[in-house]
């Protein structure tokens, strides 16, 4: 049974970079696409990109210029960084995978930013 | 791209049917059989409940069912329950190879 494992810095000051790892245990990391999601506090869903095993990427077009996913497949783990990060960055960050759509998920990690 | 757009709120007493919908384009919901369905509780992660339309992931109850016509994709549940009671949010493909979530629907029931 696969299992996201996701951590990373949960307080950053305005104009830092957000930087966030998923790692993937107990199943395979080739032959899928794998997602991170957003959820500011109180609001919606919010896809922020993806990547497959072999680095190709999607990015959420309002985010593209300030974000990086990138794969490790040596350690199954793949990452998220978000540059010049503002309070409207403030949420829960999920990291998931595209299997049968997003049918695994990582436990969410609470990114705050302020000064 | 514009999330797409559900009902702030649905509910139904126990064992009623309720449906949600998922309104989009034909650059999403309406160009691609890509459209799936989550399920939220509070604090806790999303699930999946629909895929591709209409198709159960294993585990998830047949009170679930998904369906489109056009460019609106429904999510309806049958014989409702309180554990059912929770945030709904769609989700779509897109033509420029991205995804998009629904503005998300919140479940009430009486």
């Amino acid at each position: 049974q696969v299992q996201l494992q996701q951590w990373g810095a949960g307080l950053l000051k305005p104009s830092e970079t957000l930087s966030l790892t998923c790692g993937v245990y107990g199943g395979s990391f080739s032959g899928y696409y794998w997602n991170w999601i957003r959820q500011p506090p109180g609001r919606g869903l919010e896809w922020i990109g993806e990547i497959n095993h072999s680095g190709s990427t999607n990015y959420n077009p309002s985010l593209k210029s300030r974000v990086t996913i990138s794969v490790d497949t040596s350690k199954n783990q793949f990452f998220l960084n978000l540059s010049s990060v503002t309070a409207a960055d403030t949420a829960v960050y999920y990291c998931a995978r595209e299997g049968d759509d997003l049918d695994v998920w990582g436990q969410g990690t609470t990114v705050t930013v302020s000064s | 791209q514009s999330a797409l757009t559900q009902p702030a709120s649905v509910s139904g007493s126990p064992g009623q049917s309720i449906t949600i919908s998922c309104t989009g384009t034909s650059s999403d919901v309406g160009g691609y059989n890509y459209v799936s369905w989550y399920q939220q509780h509070p604090g806790k992660a999303p699930k999946l409940m629909i895929y591709e339309v209409s198709n159960r992931p294993s585990g998830v109850s047949n009170r679930f069912s998904g369906s489109k016509s056009g460019n609106t994709a429904s999510l309806t549940i049958s014989g409702l329950q309180a554990e059912d009671e929770a945030d709904y949010y769609c989700s779509s493909y897109t033509s420029s190879s991205t995804r998009v979530f629904g503005t998300g629907t919140k479940v009430t029931v009486l």
